[in-house]
């Protein structure tokens, strides 16, 4: 099976940096996911690690590290738009489904 | 190209009654998630089909819940004699890829919003 475990609840201060962690565990990994849902909204796709490292997509970054099962989504000069929860996901390899976790809600103070 | 689109974003529904829920993948994807997602929390898997083929419905109950994704025409997710528990958000996601294949991400639909009364 998985288990993917991350924080309920993140505060924050308006232009300041954030990082949110993920651990997960899989026998199959195919990816891991980082989604931002907004309340009633939709999930929307923020990124996508498959191998070990780093991605930087303007204010967000993502990290991988395989052997320990562990991803963080870093937020840079955050925004109050920023205030939503962020889902990590992950993919298995045999089956292709993809599970997430419950989600971190993050909290922007001005 | 049109996103991944879910219908109807509302649906009100009495205690006994059947909810049927649709669900129109993107352009060229023939993958279909169903997530149901409770206020305040995760998502939680429900079914992974493709066309004409239901791959893993490991996250549905055994009772009351259905999934298909025919050939022609969207995926529908259905739920018999609705009871107030099955009140929550119902989201689609469609994915282009197979079995194996390298992962690139899942397009979300805005979801139905299931009220039980």
């Amino acid at each position: 099976g998985q288990n993917i475990d991350q924080p309920t609840e993140m505060t924050a201060t308006e232009g300041a940096i954030v990082q949110i962690n993920c651990t997960y565990q899989t026998s199959g990994f195919n990816g891991l996911f980082w989604y931002q849902q907004h309340a009633g909204e939709a999930p929307t796709f923020l990124s996508y690690n498959v191998l070990d490292g780093l991605e930087e997509k303007g204010r967000f970054s993502s990290f991988l590290s395989r052997s320990k099962g562990y991803s963080y989504l870093l937020l840079k000069e955050l925004q109050m738009k920023d205030s939503a929860s962020y889902l990590c996901a992950v993919r298995d390899y045999r089956d292709d489904k993809i599970i997430f976790g419950k989600g971190t809600r993050l909290h922007i103070l001005p | 190209n049109a996103g991944v689109m879910q219908n109807p974003r509302h649906l009100v529904r009495r205690r006994g009654q059947e909810a049927r829920l649709r669900c129109s993948p993107m352009k060229g994807h023939s993958h279909v998630y169903w997530y149901r997602q409770l206020p305040e929390e995760g998502l939680k898997f429900m079914v992974y089909l493709q066309k004409e083929n239901i791959i893993d419905e490991s996250g549905m109950p055994k009772e009351r819940f259905s999934a298909e994704f025919p050939k022609e025409g969207p995926s529908i997710l259905r739920i018999q004699q609705v009871v107030r528990g099955d009140s929550a958000a119902y989201f689609c996601a469609s994915s282009p890829l197979g079995q194996g294949a390298m992962g690139t991400e899942a397009f979300f639909g805005q979801g139905t919003r299931l009220t039980v009364v």
